[in-house]
């Protein structure tokens, strides 16, 4: 089954700053999620962006889509130590089943 | 708190042995889908449950296979582990209205000696 990519594997910044993340998919989606995940737990859902959007946020979150160049962003504004995690895409590109990248670690130092 | 709870949280299985995983959904959830998650790796998707039938299956062998019940609780069960099968096992419920958005549990971590 295919599988976007994140972009960087892994990330640290300072507090306070923000982080961005980003992701590249191969063929057409409906949809792109970011879901995040702590530790050895299970996924939570973050943010959902329809193929027809190119922006939207929620909360310190702000996620972009570029149909052209199959490939989104996701901002963490103000980054805080309870952010540190790993984060993933997942698109709905093969057989309108959820599919998930290989994600980006993410550390915010105190 | 999704409302998804997976069981057992952990387990040891050797080689050869078989494994049984179970997952309880939201209520009203009738789509299951499960995850297999390598260290280090994203999610890989294995076979998603649409009212008790199979509806999509990702890159694994028969060995894994599946089931969904009335109530949308769902199995995992591999046969023949292997060394690789050594993973967190993750659940996910979708609403009805197949708005796309997965509801996961916390996962089940299996490690095979």
């Amino acid at each position: 089954s295919q599988q976007g990519e994140e972009d960087p594997q892994a990330l640290s910044i300072q507090e306070g700053e923000n982080a961005t993340m980003n992701c590249s998919y191969k063929t057409s989606i409906n949809n792109l999620q970011w879901y995040r995940q702590n530790s050895g737990r299970g996924l939570v859902h973050l943010i959902l962006i329809r193929s027809n959007e190119r922006e939207k946020h929620s909360g310190r979150l702000r996620v972009t889509l570029d149909t052209s160049k199959k490939s989104s962003s996701l901002l963490i504004t103000a980054s805080r130590a309870a952010d540190t995690a790993s984060y993933f895409c997942a698109t709905d590109e093969w057989d309108d089943k959820i599919i998930f990248g290989k994600g980006t670690r993410l550390h915010i130092l105190p | 708190e999704t409302g998804v709870t997976q069981s057992p949280t952990h387990l040891i299985k050797t080689r050869g042995q078989q494994v049984t995983l179970r997952c309880s959904s939201q209520s009203g959830h009738n789509t299951v889908s499960w995850y297999q998650q390598a260290l280090g790796q994203g999610p890989q998707f294995i076979f998603q449950y649409y009212r008790e039938e199979e509806n999509g299956r990702g890159n694994f062998p028969p060995r894994f296979s599946g089931l969904q019940f009335p109530n949308y609780s769902s199995e995992l069960n591999v046969n023949a582990l292997e060394l690789d099968d050594s993973a967190l096992y993750l659940c996910a419920s979708e609403t009805p209205d197949n708005t796309g958005e997965l509801f996961f549990g916390e996962g089940s971590r299996l490690t095979v000696l």
